[in-house]
């Protein structure tokens, strides 16, 4: 069955500390997605990749950057952590193929809170 | 470009009544659209897909959801509530291609009142 584990359920860090999220797919999808949820926001895109070593920015870059050297693995990294960034990460993957786009697969989700 | 709205943040039904959420979207070209459902603590999951195959398309837990053009439309039905169908559930639209970003909707919540 298809699996898009994230590393971790619950986290708590500091203000400033620099924070990285894992996701792990083993679908062989190409494509990855980072999204953060808040309520009444619904998803919204951080970041998404292609490809290896390629990543595009989504509606809210700014505070973030990824990682994606290998393809079944791309990570979140957030490199000043602020308190604003406290939300729910949440990691998807999907397949490139013609004739449509293909649903995304989301993991279990990554409930981060900045102190 | 292309946006999603969804009509009421938080629906209460009865168990054993008809789940209606509903789904507007915008879009300049012939649209993919998703409805997904989030239970507590849990990631999305995919319930249905619209691809233009047919403007009915049936889903899994029963759903079920029309595509009318008319209406940029495209609703969520159940016949049946049962309790298990209380979760959140988002509705999703994209472009034709694999590179296309898929814009999700805010979400609505269902309570399912036995």
């Amino acid at each position: 069955d298809v699996k898009v584990t994230q590393s971790s359920r619950y986290l708590v860090k500091r203000t400033g500390e620099k924070v990285f999220l894992e996701c792990v797919q083993d679908m062989d999808h190409e494509n990855m997605f980072w999204y953060r949820q808040d309520p009444g926001l619904g998803l919204r895109l951080i970041y998404f990749s292609y490809d290896v070593k390629m990543k595009e920015k989504g509606d809210i870059p700014e505070g973030y950057s990824v990682s994606r050297e290998k393809k079944e693995r791309f990570s979140l990294i957030l490199e000043s952590a602020s308190t604003n960034q406290t939300s729910m990460y949440l990691c998807a993957s999907s397949l490139i193929r013609t004739g449509g786009n293909q649903p995304q697969h989301f993991g279990d989700g990554t409930r981060l809170s900045i102190l | 470009a292309q946006s999603v709205t969804q009509l009421g943040s938080h629906v209460s039904v009865s168990e054993g009544a008809l789940v209606l959420l509903r789904c507007n979207y915008s879009s300049s070209v012939p649209p993919y659209l998703f409805w997904y459902v989030q239970y507590p603590n849990q990631g999305l999951q995919l319930l249905l897909k619209y691809t233009s195959a047919a403007t009915l398309v049936k889903g899994i837990n029963g759903f079920e959801a029309e595509f009318k053009k008319s209406e940029t439309s495209f609703h969520l039905t159940k016949p049946s509530a049962h309790m298990s169908d209380a979760a959140e559930y988002f509705c999703a639209v994209s472009g034709e291609t694999s590179y296309d970003k898929v814009i999700f909707g805010p979400g609505t919540s269902l309570s399912v009142i036995p």
